[in-house]
C-alpha cells in the first residue's frame, strides 16, 4: 500500500457527461500528480501540483482540469467525455516537487466510457 | 488484469533465472530516470532509480545501467521469482528544472515460469 488513495476505484459513465476523480496524497506529501493509462498511450502525465500550485503540464486536454485543495487533496475533472477517455487514471504524490522526488503511485481509477 | 491487451514486448524467463529488461529513451537532456513495476490491479511501484552523472546502480537483487552514448537503460533482476512477474516501465524526467515530470517508456511484460 503507497499511502495514496483514489476514489472511485471504478466509474461507469457515458459521452457527454462530466466525472471527478479524487486524490488523497500520502501524509505529508506536497505534490500530486495525475498520470493516464490508456491501452494505445501507455502512461502519460497530464499535471502536477504542489502545495496548491500547478507546477506542470503534460498532454492533458482542454476539456479536462485539475486542482489541489488546501488540505492536499485533489480532484481531477473530465467533462464532455468521449469515448477515448476510457483509460485508468493514476495519481501519484510526493514529498516536493524535486525531480529527484520519488512518486508514490494510489491504486488508480479505471474509467469507462459508453 | 488491467494490463491485459496492452501490446507490450514480453520477457519470459525462467524462474530462478537472470533477467534483463532494456528501455530507450528519448530526451538527452534528462538527468534522471527510474524503473517502475506495474502488478496487474495496481499501480505502478518505484524499483530503483539512477541519476545520469552514473552509469550503474544496485538495489536488492536489482541493477540498473544507463548508457548515456546511446540513451539506453536496462533493468537486470537477479534469481527471478515468480513474484516478479509484472509490467516493467522505465521513466525519465524530462523537465527537472520545471517540475517533476515524468515521461514513462511503453512497457515490458515480465512473465516468470516456475
Amino acid at each position: 500500500d503507497s499511502g495514496v488513495t483514489q476514489t472511485p476505484k471504478h466509474l461507469i459513465t457515458a459521452t457527454g457527461q462530466r466525472v471527478t476523480l479524487r486524490c488523497s496524497p500520502r501524509s505529508g506529501d506536497l505534490s500530486v500528480y495525475w498520470y493516464q493509462q490508456s491501452l494505445d498511450q501507455g502512461l502519460q502525465f497530464l499535471i502536477h501540483y504542489y502545495n496548491g500550485e500547478e507546477r506542470a503540464k503534460g498532454n492533458i486536454l482542454e476539456r479536462f482540469s485539475a486542482q489541489q485543495f488546501p488540505d492536499l487533496h485533489s480532484e481531477l475533472n473530465l467533462s464532455s467525455l468521449e469515448l477515448g477517455d476510457s483509460a485508468l487514471y493514476f495519481c501519484a504524490s510526493s514529498l516536493r516537487a524535486g525531480a529527484v522526488d520519488e512518486q508514490f503511485f494510489g491504486p488508480g481509477t479505471r474509467l469507462t466510457v459508453l | 488484469g488491467e494490463n491485459v491487451g496492452l501490446h507490450l514486448p514480453t520477457l519470459s524467463v525462467q524462474e530462478g533465472d537472470n533477467s534483463i529488461i532494456n528501455c530507450a529513451y528519448s530526451n538527452s537532456a534528462s538527468d534522471y530516470f527510474i524503473w517502475y513495476k506495474q502488478e496487474s490491479g495496481k499501480g505502478p511501484q518505484f524499483i530503483i532509480d539512477i541519476r545520469s552523472n552514473m552509469d550503474k546502480r544496485q538495489g536488492q537483487r536489482v541493477t540498473v545501467l544507463l548508457n548515456k552514448t546511446v540513451k539506453h537503460l536496462s533493468l537486470q533482476i537477479a534469481a527471478t521469482q515468480p513474484g516478479d512477474s509484472a509490467v516493467y516501465f522505465c521513466a525519465e524526467n524530462i523537465s527537472p528544472n520545471a517540475g517533476n515530470m515524468l515521461t514513462f517508456g511503453g512497457g515490458t511484460r515480465l512473465m516468470v515460469k516456475p
